[in-house]
C-alpha cells in the first residue's frame, strides 16, 4: 500500500534543460494532480487530471505539461526550466479527499 | 468562486496549551471541508474531513474541527499541544464536480517548551 509514489525526490536542473517528473498512485483514484509549493504561497495546481484520458490547467500553469498515462500514472514535464520553476512539487491523487506524495524538491540554477 | 483564509500565517503556543487554527471559507454549497498537515520536508497528510452530519469531527493525533455554516468557518482545535505538532497546517474546501479542492496558505505552528 505505497500511495502516491513521486520520483525523484530531489533534482538541480540548469536553466533550459527538460525533465519529467513521474507520480503514480494504487489506490485506483480518477483524479491526480500537480502542485507547486513555494515559501508564503501555499500549495498552488498547476494542472489537474478528473479521469483518464483527460487534463485541465490549473492556476499556474504556464511552463509545464502533462500527461495521463493511464489510470495509475500522471506525468509533470518541464520543457525548459527557469530558475522561477524551483519549488517543491507534490503529486496527488483522490477524487473527494486527496492522498499526496513526498514531494520532489527541483532547484533550477 | 470557492476561496479559502487562514488569518493566521503563524502561531506560537506553548506545549501543553490548547490550540485553535481558524479557516473560514467561501463557498456555494454546503462544502467538503478539509484539514492536512505538513511536516518539515514532509507531503500533507490528512487530519480530518467534513461531509455532512455532526458538525464537530474527530480526527488523528487528537485534533477536532468544528464546522459553523453561519459564520462559514471550519477551525482546528486541540486541547492540549504536544512539541511533535509543530507543522504547517492547510485548510480546503471542495471539491464541486470536477474542480479541485481549494487550499488555504497555510498556517505554520511553533510550540516551545
Amino acid at each position: 500500500n505505497a500511495g502516491v509514489t513521486q520520483t525523484p525526490k530531489f533534482q538541480v536542473l540548469k536553466t533550459g534543460q527538460s525533465m519529467t517528473l513521474q507520480c503514480a498512485q494504487d489506490m485506483n483514484h480518477n483524479s491526480m494532480y500537480w502542485y507547486r509549493q513555494d515559501p508564503g504561497m501555499g500549495l498552488r495546481l498547476i494542472y489537474y487530471s478528473a479521469s483518464e484520458g483527460t487534463t485541465d490547467k490549473g492556476e499556474v500553469p504556464n511552463g509545464y505539461n502533462v500527461s495521463r498515462l493511464n489510470k495509475r500514472e500522471f506525468s509533470l514535464r518541464l520543457e525548459s526550466a527557469a530558475p522561477s520553476q524551483t519549488s517543491v512539487y507534490f503529486c496527488a491523487s483522490g477524487d473527494i479527499g486527496y492522498t499526496f506524495g513526498s514531494g520532489t524538491r527541483l532547484t533550477v540554477v | 468562486a470557492q476561496s479559502v483564509t487562514q488569518p493566521d500565517i503563524h502561531i506560537t503556543v506553548s506545549e501543553g496549551a490548547s490550540l485553535e487554527l481558524r479557516c473560514n471559507y467561501s463557498y456555494g454549497a454546503t462544502p467538503y471541508l478539509f484539514w492536512y498537515v505538513q511536516s518539515p520536508g514532509q507531503g500533507l497528510q490528512l487530519l480530518l474531513k467534513y461531509f455532512s452530519g455532526d458538525t464537530l469531527v474527530q480526527g488523528i493525533k487528537g485534533f477536532e474541527a468544528e464546522f459553523k455554516r453561519s459564520q462559514s468557518s471550519f477551525n482546528l482545535r486541540k486541547p492540549s499541544v504536544h512539541w511533535s505538532d509543530a507543522a504547517e497546517y492547510f485548510c480546503a474546501v471542495g471539491p464541486s464536480g470536477n474542480t479541485p479542492l481549494v487550499f488555504g496558505k497555510g498556517t505554520r505552528l511553533s510550540v516551545i517548551a
